[in-house]
């Protein structure tokens, strides 16, 4: 069966500080991934998404980034956190990009200090 | 521009009740999908409805779709405190890409 792992759960960290957060997928293979992010009481945004191995498309224009070095790692970073990154970061795959559910990992609660 | 947007915002029933949520939508739709966040956890699948069916059911849950007014909405029949959670209804936007977008949510609420 499918899973996937999203790490850390819980971070917090200063303004100005680096963000690594990570997201891997087993199971499958060649999944689709997808990077959210969901302020307090609100809705996902999509930040991120990719339909293979270093293919990363970026929706909103941020402080944030995405790779993708392998088939079933998803990977976001940013070189500097402002306090506005705070949020709480899910990751999610699915194999059929035009129609298919996704599978969420149990998300990444940043705080920005 | 966010897809699709949920009503109401927040929802409060108590055990036995039913519970309806609506979702409308701006563009042309291959499916629309319905989720559901327990607090700090991340989403589940619930349902999914195709743009050529109109209802849908699973178990307590029931879905209809009217393409023709962009809406859908989500019914759960005999609610449980253990239903209390966030609903989110989502779309894949316009052309191949496969993004999935998800409206703010309903946030419900049942009382035992």
């Amino acid at each position: 069966s499918q899973t996937i792992h999203q790490w850390p759960a819980t971070l917090v960290q200063p303004v100005g500080s680096p963000l690594s957060l990570e997201c891997t997928v087993e199971g499958t293979s060649n999944p689709n991934l997808y990077w959210y992010r969901q302020a307090a009481g609100r809705g996902l945004q999509l930040l991120f998404y990719s339909v293979g191995i270093g293919q990363i498309s970026s929706e909103v224009p941020q402080n944030l980034s995405a790779s993708r070095p392998q088939d079933r790692q998803f990977i976001l970073s940013s070189k500097k956190l402002l306090l506005s990154d705070s949020g709480f970061y899910l990751c999610a795959w699915t194999r059929m990009a035009q129609t298919g559910e996704l599978f969420f990992g149990e998300g990444s609660r940043l705080t920005v200090l | 521009s966010q897809q699709g947007e949920e009503d109401p915002q927040a929802l409060s029933i108590q055990e036995g009740e039913n519970a309806t949520m609506n979702c409308s939508y701006k563009t042309s739709i291959n499916n629309l999908q319905w989720y559901r966040q327990n607090s700090g956890r991340g989403l589940v699948h619930l349902i999914l409805i195709r743009s050529n069916e109109r209802e849908k059911h699973s178990g307590r849950l029931r879905v209809t779709l009217d393409t023709s007014k962009k809406s859908s909405s989500l019914l759960i029949t005999a609610s449980r405190a253990a239903d209390t959670a966030s609903y989110f209804c989502a779309t894949h936007g316009s052309g191949n890409t496969g993004k999935l977008i998800f409206g703010q949510g309903t946030t419900l609420q049942v009382k035992p």
